[in-house]
């Protein structure tokens, strides 16, 4: 089973306008953390935002927010306010551990964004 | 802060020889770094972990004869891909983490072309 399960392998958003990209996880440890990271088509990787299990709140950071969703596992990140700029991969990503009680990072299939003027 | 520095940051090599990528963590200590492995459009799949002082651990399907990984200090790990066929022409990326539950943070890649 796919741990991390992004279902929109692309999304369109008019500019100025919010979008959200689903991501649903699947873990059976009760200690884990959520990331979102961008990556443009220059390859970096850039952290956007993370999300403990134990936070109560949801995660803002500027224009992005993460919408946790414990009982249903999901974990969707919410782009306010679109810039052209945003349009880019975004892969949503779990570190939880293995069998072995190693930390492990575990990456989604990702959503391509693409903003329109 | 959290810097992550991979040289290079393209290479085109001839087939059956070797290439060694450096991943430099600059303003921390990263006992662990991982190496990840990224095909055109796809995702970002673990290849392994890489422990200051200690062997990789590597993930099922990865040969370790073929993609050496030492991490000889806590800033510098590096992944030698030996006798490199067009096949492993790819996206290689790596990454560390400050403190135990932090985020990630990535090197800018390499993307190796083996012709």
């Amino acid at each position: 089973a796919q741990k991390i399960t992004q279902t929109q392998p692309g999304m369109f958003v008019q500019e100025k306008e919010a979008v959200t990209l689903d991501c649903t996880y699947d873990t059976s440890d009760q200690s884990y953390g959520l990331f979102w990271y961008k990556q443009p088509s220059s390859g970096e990787m850039i952290f956007l935002i993370y999300q403990g299990s134990y936070d109560e709140q949801n995660a803002t950071e500027g224009r992005y927010s993460l919408n946790f969703q414990k009982a249903r596992k999901s974990a969707n990140l919410v782009i306010s306010a679109s810039q052209l700029g945003d349009s880019a991969m975004y892969f949503c990503a779990m570190r939880d551990y293995d069998s072995g009680g190693y930390q492990k990072v575990t990456f989604g299939t990702g959503t391509k964004l693409q903003v329109i003027p | 802060g959290a810097v992550v520095s991979q040289h290079p940051s393209w290479v085109i090599c001839k087939s059956g020889t070797s290439v060694k990528i450096e991943c430099r963590s600059l303003d921390f200590q990263a006992t662990t770094m991982f190496w990840y492995r990224q095909f055109p459009k796809q995702s970002l799949m673990l290849m392994a972990t890489s422990n200051e002082g200690s062997k990789a651990t590597y993930e099922q399907g990865v040969e370790k004869d073929k993609f050496l990984i030492n991490h000889a200090s806590l800033t510098l790990s590096t992944l030698t891909v030996t006798s490199a066929h067009p096949e492993d022409s790819s996206f290689y990326i790596c990454s560390a983490r400050d403190y135990r539950n932090s985020p990630l943070h990535f090197g800018n890649g390499t993307r190796l072309t083996v012709t």
